[in-house]
């Protein structure tokens, strides 16, 4: 099963706001409400994010949101911060009872 | 403080085997699924296998079905997973964590990681 497809990278200044987006099918995104986002700096484990498409564990900044649309989650960083730079993964649930994820989006803060 | 404490990784040769464990702490352990996900040298995360809190259900990604085997016990509150006939495409970090609900759900608590190491 391939992984989620997501952007290898995206950047933004700081204060503003950027989009990464995750796509997959109607046999995981587009079908279950499971979808995952999660925060990676290098050498380290990742951090949750965003469960459930849109919900935010207690903690996250709320800078941090998710959405989804069909096929294709996404995940939204306003106000962007330079602590923001880091690796962000998607996940979500499948038709084949396993969880995929994403190959994972560098977020540069130029 | 909740934590997940991996140990039980290192250097062994392809077709070896190895058992990973997962010790929890300040948490209620047998609550909760609890997952495997590994990270290859310089590549993305992995899904690897996960397990129901009372342990009577297991799922794994098609890699490793028949070689890697996901078990609990929730009196010791350790996790872990049996890696047998290791090739070195299994070479990675291996991370446990938790569930925030069933397997399917966002994964909340992670350890640290323990890197294993397929090479001849």
């Amino acid at each position: 099963q391939s992984a989620l497809t997501q952007p290898a990278s995206v950047s933004g200044s700081p204060g503003q706001s950027i989009t990464i987006s995750c796509t997959g099918t109607s046999n995981d995104i587009g079908g279950y409400n499971y979808v995952s986002w999660y925060q990676q700096h290098p050498g380290k484990a990742p951090k949750l994010m965003v469960s459930d498409v849109s919900n935010r564990p207690s903690g996250v900044s709320n800078r941090f949101s998710g959405s989804k649309s069909g096929n294709t989650a996404s995940l939204t960083i306003s106000g962007l911060q330079a602590e923001d730079e880091s690796y962000y993964y998607c996940s979500s649930y499948t038709s084949n009872i396993t969880v995929l994820f994403g190959g994972g989006t560098k977020l540069t803060v130029l | 403080e909740e934590q997940l404490l991996e140990s039980g990784g290192g250097l062994v040769q392809p077709g070896g085997s190895l058992r990973l464990s997962c010790a929890a702490s300040g948490l209620i352990f047998s609550s909760y699924a609890m997952t495997w996900v590994r990270q290859a040298p310089g590549k993305g995360l992995e899904w690897v296998s996960a397990i129901s809190a009372s342990g009577d259900r297991t799922y794994y990604t098609d890699s490793v079905k028949g070689r890697f085997t996901i078990s609990r016990d929730n009196s010791r509150n350790t996790l872990y997973l049996q890696m047998n006939s290791l090739r070195a495409e299994d070479t990675a970090v291996y991370y446990c964590a938790r569930n925030n609900g069933g397997y399917a759900r966002g994964m909340d608590v992670w350890g640290q990681g323990t890197t294993v190491t397929v090479s001849s």
